[in-house]
């Protein structure tokens, strides 16, 4: 299976200022068709999780477009510019390249 | 507007079964392929399996596969996950997802318990 790493587990972020979050899968993402099959979810605090960014960089619907998504084969970056309240939660990368799909841990995300 | 219901959530004994459904609404269910992903209490996700969209298909993750089945009624746009000989560690929340197109449910809960 396909492990997806996560840094840091957590991060406190003081309104208005940016955060990154790294992921690191054991295996490339990139498919033969050029698609990086890495995605971004947000689970906010008793909801269920809602997708931020789908093959690495590219934002979904109705998301902020303080959120992006960039990386290479192996080693992706989610970062928020200009953080709000209403972005505290639990950040997951995982990957949907092969079965199992899998996913990171989880970075918790809390404001200073 | 995309939505995703699911139902059947319950407490039930070790080695027991349970049947979840999930009703799609605001798109062509028929057009999707289908997930069903669990979180147990304050761990993260596990993906469960999918199922195409004829319903021809299924695949499975290794820690289920034998014990649960993902079925779909496209004519009623609802999904099914059929649990067999459940387990303790079956405890979770169990969503349903159009996982490639950011569609998630609002969850199911399942506690597996004497």
């Amino acid at each position: 299976d396909i492990v997806m790493t996560q840094a840091p587990l957590s991060v406190s972020v003081t309104p208005g200022e940016s955060a990154s979050i790294s992921c690191r899968s054991s295996k490339s993402l990139l498919h033969s068709n050029g698609i990086t099959y890495v995605y971004w979810y947000l689970q906010k605090p008793g909801k269920s999780p809602q997708l931020l960014i789908y093959r690495m960089s590219n934002l979904a619907s109705g998301v902020p477009d303080r959120f992006s998504g960039s990386g290479s084969e192996t080693d992706f970056t989610l970062k928020i510019s200009r953080v709000e309240a209403e972005d505290v939660g639990i950040y997951y990368c995982g990957q949907l390249l092969e079965n199992p799909y899998t996913f990171g841990a989880g970075t918790k995300l809390e404001l200073k | 507007e995309v939505q995703l219901v699911e139902s059947g959530g319950s407490l039930v004994q070790p080695g027991g079964s349970l049947k979840l459904s999930c009703v799609a609404s605001g798109f062509t269910f028929s057009n999707y392929w289908m997930d069903w992903v669990r979180q147990t209490p304050g761990k993260s996700l596990e993906w469960i399996g999918e199922i195409n969209t004829d319903g021809s298909k299924t695949n499975y993750a290794p820690s289920i596969k034998d014990r649960f089945t993902i079925s779909r009624d496209n004519a009623k746009s609802t999904l099914y996950l059929q649990m067999s000989n459940v387990k303790s560690d079956d405890t979770a929340i169990y969503y349903c997802t159009r996982i490639f197109r950011g569609a998630w449910g609002q969850g199911a809960s399942v506690t597996v318990s004497s």
